[in-house]
């Protein structure tokens, strides 16, 4: 059991290029969620997703986009990079009422834009 | 003031100490709490839920208070293992939005 799956694992890409980080899960979560976490800082919520063709912008969504067509996945996009992107970026997924279960995370993707 | 409110420490402490972190929530309605552990450039990892009525998973007890809108992770006989950051989790008590996550309290457990 895979549980949440994120690749690539590191990555830098220069200012201007474009990428996508893969997320997927395999424990039939509808939640999905992308929190990005600068170093010494806490996680900050990107965008989320309650099920599949649905999404919703979270507290720092600008210059991200993210697209939910199977369950299974919810990948982002960053179209112009730029180094305040510089972050590691967590996918996390969780059942409906992640009240009652909490999240189980990705681990990570390490991102740096120079 | 912040929805989710945690000292970062670093709280610095020997091996077999008791140490205990509190957390404050703004939303009085929130009915979900939850404490995660964050090892060094690692991802976040449930480490245990909190009842109303306080619960304790081995050597850890949590404990929640709601008049005072706080929570608390208390750690006996501290291991080097332990030495981590310790996440605060809170539900935002509307519809379907996710989960809020506190910065963290950063605790090394020194031999």
């Amino acid at each position: 059991n895979a549980g949440v799956t994120q690749t690539p694992k590191f990555r830098i890409l220069k200012i201007g290029q474009s990428m996508t980080l893969q997320c997927t899960q395999d424990m039939n979560h509808n939640y999905m969620y992308w929190y990005r976490q600068d170093p010494g800082m806490g996680l900050k919520l990107i965008y989320y997703s309650v099920g599949a063709g649905i999404t919703d912008k979270g507290e720092v969504p600008n210059g991200y986009n993210v697209s939910r067509s199977t369950t299974e996945d919810f990948p982002l996009r960053l179209e112009l990079a730029a180094p305040s992107q510089t972050s590691v970026y967590f996918c996390a997924s969780s059942l409906p009422g992640p009240d009652l279960h909490g999240y189980t995370f990705g681990s990570g993707t390490r991102l740096t834009v120079v | 003031r912040k929805e989710v409110e945690q000292d970062p420490g670093p709280f610095n402490v020997p091996e077999g100490a008791t140490v205990a972190f509190n957390c404050t929530y703004s939303n009085s309605a929130s009915q979900s709490f939850f404490w995660y552990r964050q090892d060094c450039r690692k991802e976040p990892k449930l480490l245990m839920s909190v009842y109303s009525s306080g619960n304790e998973d081995g050597r850890f007890t949590a404990q929640l208070n709601r008049a005072s809108q706080y929570i608390s992770l208390l750690i006996r006989d501290s291991k080097l293992s332990d030495s981590a950051t310790y996440l605060c989790v809170v539900n935002k008590p509307s519809g379907n939005t996710p989960l809020v996550f506190g910065k963290g309290t950063r605790l090394s457990v020194i031999a």
